[in-house]
């Protein structure tokens, strides 16, 4: 069946490094990409998402692209902020189906 | 070991009718979620349990929806007289004590279509 595969961390930066969250997939078909966010403390939030290859989703200065061709989904940000932090959940959605999260990277960004 | 897991996996009702939803939790986790994420919306949050403690039921979006927890673990959601806007995808997780620190597990989901 589909899965998708995160590194789970924890990841522990310094403020403005650059941030790298690999994020690759297994699927069938051409799945819906999204990329959610939680903060500490708050539920889920849709950070970004892509729906077809070669798309970019992009918001509050993170990026993802979908690359069908190495079934990866990376998450990027340039320069990171202490309230970045948080736990970040890589899915997909293939038509039809229901969601696959991948098991969460925790991201802590030190002052 | 197992994962969290939901049923029914799809559900397709009429409108008006009532449905449930059950979830189960990874064992031993104190903590449950429901979330949904309607057809181009973002994950919506609906209701938390946390151990014996009452449940934090500020995001359920009317009082046709409710949720039970039995016995610390498996999870009902309950639609009654749906509507065609309940259609979405309703998700339940998991954690080990409800920590901010701790991370949740999200079971695959349950399609529900209002026709």
């Amino acid at each position: 069946g589909d899965s998708v595969t995160q590194m789970e961390g924890p990841v522990t930066l310094s403020e403005e490094a650059f941030l790298t969250i690999n994020c690759t997939y297994t699927a069938t078909g051409y799945p819906s990409l999204f990329w959610y966010v939680q903060y500490p403390g708050e539920g889920l939030q849709l950070l970004l998402k892509a729906t077809k290859a070669d798309d970019k989703g992009s918001n509050k200065g993170f990026e993802a692209t979908y690359r069908k061709e190495t079934t990866s989904f990376h998450l990027e940000k340039g320069s990171v902020q202490v309230s970045d932090s948080a736990v970040y959940f890589c899915a997909l959605e293939n038509y039809g189906q229901n969601f696959v999260f991948g098991p969460g990277t925790r991201l802590s960004v030190l002052p | 070991g197992a994962g969290v897991s939901q049923s029914p996996s799809n559900k397709v009702t009429e409108k008006g009718k009532d449905v449930e939803l059950r979830c189960d939790p990874i064992s031993g986790h104190t903590a449950l979620y429901w979330y949904r994420q309607s057809l181009g919306q973002g994950l919506e949050f609906l209701i938390y349990f946390q151990g014996n403690s009452a449940p934090d039921k500020s995001g359920l979006p009317s009082d046709r929806f409710s949720a039970e927890r039995t016995g610390g673990s498996v999870s009902t959601l309950t639609i009654q007289r749906t509507q065609q806007e309940d259609s979405a995808v309703y998700l339940c997780a998991s954690s080990l004590r409800g920590a901010s620190t701790d991370t949740q597990y999200f079971g695959p989901g349950t399609r529900l279509t209002v026709l």
